[in-house]
């Protein structure tokens, strides 16, 4: 049982490239978050998606679009990468459900230069 | 608007002593609260959450943690800490009415030492 799957684990990039971080989850949740963590700022939701279909920003969504491209696969895109995106991205999914827990993939750290 | 404290970036303690972790929220309504762990290179792990009932939550790696309603406080607890408890942690809270957001604090550094 794998659970959420992120892609790649590592990644760098110069300023205005753009690339597309991965998540897929294999145990049937309806609601997927994109985070980012910070130094001494815990995690900040950029976006997350209720169900298949929908979307909607979180606390720091610009310079990041999101798809759901099904119910499996929830993937953020960077259009062009700027050094202040320099983080660690973690994907989460969870059951619909405010009582429920969420359950994270291993992260992506990203570095622009 | 819903906020997390934890008033710590670090907590040191003696393996074999006991451990606390704390954690204050604010939300309007009723909170959901959890606790995850962080361990090196690893995404979050669920430790343990309070919905209802029982003030006090066990949960997973013999933790445990108590919800005060008064304080606003979820403190995490554990009688004899071991030095493979040393990691991240991080508290976090979800309105009753707030559906699928949840605000995490910016996490504790516990350092456990032999």
């Amino acid at each position: 049982n794998a659970g959420v799957t992120q892609t790649p684990k590592f990644q760098v990039l110069k300023t205005g490239q753009s690339m597309t971080l991965q998540c897929a989850q294999d145990m049937n949740h309806n609601s997927m978050y994109w985070y980012r963590q910070d130094p001494g700022m815990g995690l900040r939701l950029i976006y997350y998606s209720a169900s298949e279909g929908t979307t909607d920003k979180g606390e720091v969504p610009n310079g990041y679009n999101v798809s759901r491209l099904n119910k499996r696969e929830f993937s953020l895109r960077l259009e062009s990468a700027a050094p202040s995106q320099t983080s660690v991205y973690f994907c989460a999914s969870r059951v619909a459900g405010p009582k429920n827990i969420q359950y994270f993939g291993a992260g992506t750290r990203l570095s622009v230069l | 608007a819903q906020s997390v404290a934890q008033p710590e970036d670090q907590v040191n303690v003696a393996e074999g002593n006991p451990l606390t972790v704390k954690c204050t929220y604010s939300v309007s309504g009723n909170p959901y609260l959890f606790w995850y762990v962080q361990y090196p290179n690893r995404g979050l792990q669920f430790l343990l959450k309070y919905i209802t009932g029982d003030n006090l939550v066990k949960g997973s790696y013999g933790f445990e943690a108590e919800f005060n309603k008064s304080q606003t406080s979820f403190h995490l607890k554990k009688p004899s800490a071991l030095v493979s408890d040393s990691a991240l942690y991080f508290c976090a809270v979800r309105d009753i009415d707030g559906g699928f957001k949840t605000i995490f604090g910016a996490g504790t550094r516990l350092f456990v030492k032999a």
